[in-house]
């Protein structure tokens, strides 16, 4: 099946550093990954949308700036938090679609990054 | 606005039976997805509706109906391993999936 891996899996960090999270599909191409954000006992929150070579599409209320997408290749896309601030901390996960899927349904999910700004 | 509404939090027994509802209201159906996710773990891909009607897959069964803005997921045999919180979520006509908020479900023994 279909793999997504991202690195790190827990990051610890001081406020107002930044910190970078890799999202890579490991044996397919996806033009199109998913960033989500998830607090303790809530649902997961679309962040933005990252399409291979192009701009991420932001969800209301995100901070472009605060949160950098950079979508360089078919197999990955990487989420920067800059000037991190406790209330960051969260759970990252992101997902992607394999292009060869056409209009499939399914989103093959990371296993998630643990997010602890101190 | 798009909202779905599932139950926060369900208990059941193992070896029973446990049914999950979702409703949903959104603009435009692209299909109903559920999701198992473990605490601290990302979600797993449990089933897809598109059609109205019954998809099986082993122990976990999900329904649809369009009409009724409406979908269940049927666990059997419950196992203590099925401890997790279900994720509804529907993908919209923008193709973006909208997601509930999860019910948590506790199997006693």
């Amino acid at each position: 099946g279909a793999v997504v891996s991202q690195h790190p899996s827990r990051v610890i960090c001081k406020s107002g550093t930044s910190v970078k999270i890799e999202c890579r599909s490991l044996d397919f191409q996806a033009t199109t990954m998913f960033w989500y954000r998830q607090f303790p006992k809530q649902s997961l929150m679309l962040m933005a949308t990252s399409n291979e070579g192009s701009k991420a599409t932001y969800e209301q209320g995100v901070e472009k700036d605060k949160f950098l997408i950079n979508h360089a290749s078919l197999t990955l896309s990487t989420l920067t938090v800059t000037s991190a601030h406790p209330e960051d901390s969260s759970f990252y996960i992101c997902s992607a679609r394999d292009v060869a899927g056409g209009d499939s349904y399914e989103q093959y999910f990371g296993p998630g990054t643990r997010l602890t700004v101190t | 606005g798009q909202n779905i509404d599932q139950p926060t939090e369900m208990t059941a027994t193992e070896g029973a039976i446990v049914q999950i509802n979702c409703t949903y209201q959104t603009s435009g159906f692209n299909g109903l997805f559920w999701y198992q996710q473990h605490a601290g773990e990302a979600p797993t891909f449990l089933s897809y509706n598109v059609l109205d009607g019954l998809e099986e897959k082993g122990r976990f069964s999900s329904f649809l109906s369009r009409s009724k803005g409406y979908s269940y997921l049927l666990l059997k045999e419950l196992q203590m391993k099925d401890s997790a919180s279900y994720l509804c979520a529907v993908r919209d006509s923008n193709y973006q999936l909208i997601w509930g908020a999860g019910t948590k479900l506790i199997i006693k023994p």
